[in-house]
C-alpha cells in the first residue's frame, strides 16, 4: 500500500514551547487528517483538510494541506502536559478510498 | 452515548489456538473496520466493510478473516494465531464509505499477545 513518512517519530519537549510535525507521501491525496492517541485509547479526530493550500486550526492546533497535495504538517502552540500523546496523520487518495496512516509522532511534554 | 465498543481489551493465547476480537457500535454506521498499530508503522487496515454482507480486504489481510452479519458488529477472526500477529488491534466505524475524511470513530483496542 501507500506510505506516509511522518516526522519526527518523537518529541521531547518543555511544557510552553511550539511543535510542528509533518508528513510527506510520494503520491497525491484527496484529504489529510490528523489525529491524536492518548494512552490507552484509540486516534481521536483533530483536524480535517479537504482543498490543497487549505489552513486549518482548532484551539491551538493549526494544520495545513500542502500546496502539492503530497504533504501535510500540524503546529500546536504554547503545549500543555495533557497534549502528551501520539499524533498520527492519515491521507485519503480520493473520496470513498481507505485511510493510509502515518507512523506518529510520540510527545512528550515536560511540566 | 455514542460508541464502539472491542472485547477483550488484553488477551494472551497461544500459537495456533483460535480467537475472534468483537467490534461493536450503536451508531447505527455502515462502514466498518479493523486496523492493526505496531511500533513505527502506524495504523495498518486489515479488513474493511461497506455494509452488511460486504467485506474486502485492506492492506494486511494475511491471517485474518471478518464477517459483517450485522449492521452494528464486525468481528475479527484469528483462525491459527501466530506471534507475528502481535499487536495492538483497532476497530473503527463511520457512518458511510462516502469518503471525504468522514470521521471514523476509534474503539478502545485490544492489546493481543500471541505466545
Amino acid at each position: 500500500g501507500q506510505q506516509l513518512n511522518q516526522s519526527p517519530q518523537s518529541m521531547f519537549i518543555q511544557e510552553g514551547e511550539d511543535v510542528s510535525m509533518n508528513c510527506t507521501s510520494s503520491s497525491i491525496f484527496n484529504t489529510w487528517l490528523w489525529y491524536k492517541q492518548d494512552p490507552g485509547e484509540g486516534p481521536v479526530l483533530l483536524i480535517a483538510l479537504y482543498k490543497a493550500g487549505e489552513l486549518t486550526s482548532n484551539g491551538r492546533l493549526t494544520a495545513q494541506f500542502g500546496i502539492t497535495r503530497k504533504d501535510s504538517f500540524l503546529n500546536i502552540s504554547a503545549s500543555i502536559p495533557s497534549d502528551v500523546g501520539i499524533y498520527f496523520c492519515a491521507g485519503q487518495p480520493y473520496a470513498g478510498n481507505m485511510l493510509t496512516f502515518g507512523g506518529g509522532t510520540r510527545l512528550m511534554v515536560k511540566p | 452515548e455514542a460508541q464502539v465498543t472491542q472485547n477483550p481489551r488484553y488477551l494472551i493465547t497461544v500459537t495456533g489456538k483460535k480467537l475472534t476480537v468483537t467490534c461493536s457500535q450503536n451508531m447505527n454506521h455502515e462502514y466498518m473496520s479493523w486496523y492493526r498499530q505496531d511500533p513505527g508503522l502506524g495504523l495498518r487496515q486489515i479488513y474493511y466493510s461497506m455494509n452488511v454482507e460486504v467485506t474486502d480486504k485492506g492492506d494486511v489481510p494475511e491471517g485474518y478473516k471478518v464477517s459483517r452479519k450485522e449492521k452494528r458488529n464486525f468481528p475479527l477472526i484469528l483462525e491459527s494465531p501466530s506471534p507475528n500477529q502481535t499487536s495492538l488491534y483497532f476497530c473503527a466505524s463511520s457512518l458511510s464509505f462516502s469518503g471525504d475524511g468522514e470521521t471514523q470513530y476509534f474503539g478502545p483496542g485490544t492489546r493481543l499477545l500471541v505466545l
